[in-house]
């Protein structure tokens, strides 16, 4: 299977408290990408790390990725309720086709 | 900020009828997708686009969908004879290069 795999599925912690989320994959990856998805939204892009890039940040937010476990974790560090959402992690290889993950559902309670 | 947009935000359609959705991708985005998610589950994807031919698509996208861009702004996705099966959110994405933008979703609804 080419698609990412979010765990775990369903994550509930208090606000101000960080949030790990994790992707693992079984094929090579060009990049991947994490997203974000209110309930019955569209697909809100988070960040891109690409596949010889071991670490990435953007705010709150921090990506790794580690190609020799096909792996990649999502950090959302002092977490807020707004952050409360599914997040989804979707890869890319030699073609142009993202494929996504089942995702994990965050709840952040205030 | 640019961004996609897709209309109708949710369309109601009796089973056999057939639908058409509508995106505008972002201006300069060279490659176009479409994506389906029904309710619960994951986004599973349909088909891209590029240069005005399909250059890959999965196999939930048989002879029932077609995809066109008609007018050079527009990228429609048309599902012949829907199913109760096809209710879901189809999503838009366009892309330059690396990162795709989604538009915020069409909810189908067979009937």
């Amino acid at each position: 299977s080419q698609q990412g795999e979010e765990d775990p599925q369903a994550l509930s912690i208090q606000e101000g408290e960080n949030a790990t989320m994790n992707c693992s994959y079984k094929t090579s990856i060009n990049n991947l990408q994490w997203y974000r998805q209110n309930s019955g939204r569209g697909l809100v892009h988070l960040i891109l790390i690409r596949s010889n890039e071991r670490e990435k940040h953007s705010g709150r937010l921090r990506v790794t990725l580690d190609t020799s476990k096909k792996s990649s974790s999502l950090l959302i560090t002092a977490s807020r309720a707004a952050d409360t959402a599914s997040y989804f992690c979707a890869l890319t290889n030699t073609g142009n086709q993202f494929y996504f993950g089942t995702g994990t559902s965050l709840t952040v309670i205030p | 900020e640019p961004e996609v947009t897709q209309t109708p935000s949710h369309q109601v359609t009796q089973m056999g009828q057939e639908v058409i959705l509508r995106c505008v991708p972002i201006s300069n985005h060279l490659y176009f997708y479409w994506y389906r998610q029904i309710l619960g589950q994951k986004v599973e994807f349909l088909v891209s686009f590029y240069n005005n031919e399909i250059s890959e698509k999965s196999e939930i996208f048989d002879d029932q969908f077609s995809v066109e861009r008609p007018d050079g702004s527009n990228f429609t996705l048309k599902i012949r004879s829907t199913k109760l099966e096809d209710s879901a959110m189809y999503f838009c994405a366009s892309t330059l290069r690396d990162e795709q933008f989604f538009g915020p979703g069409t909810r189908l609804t067979v009937l």
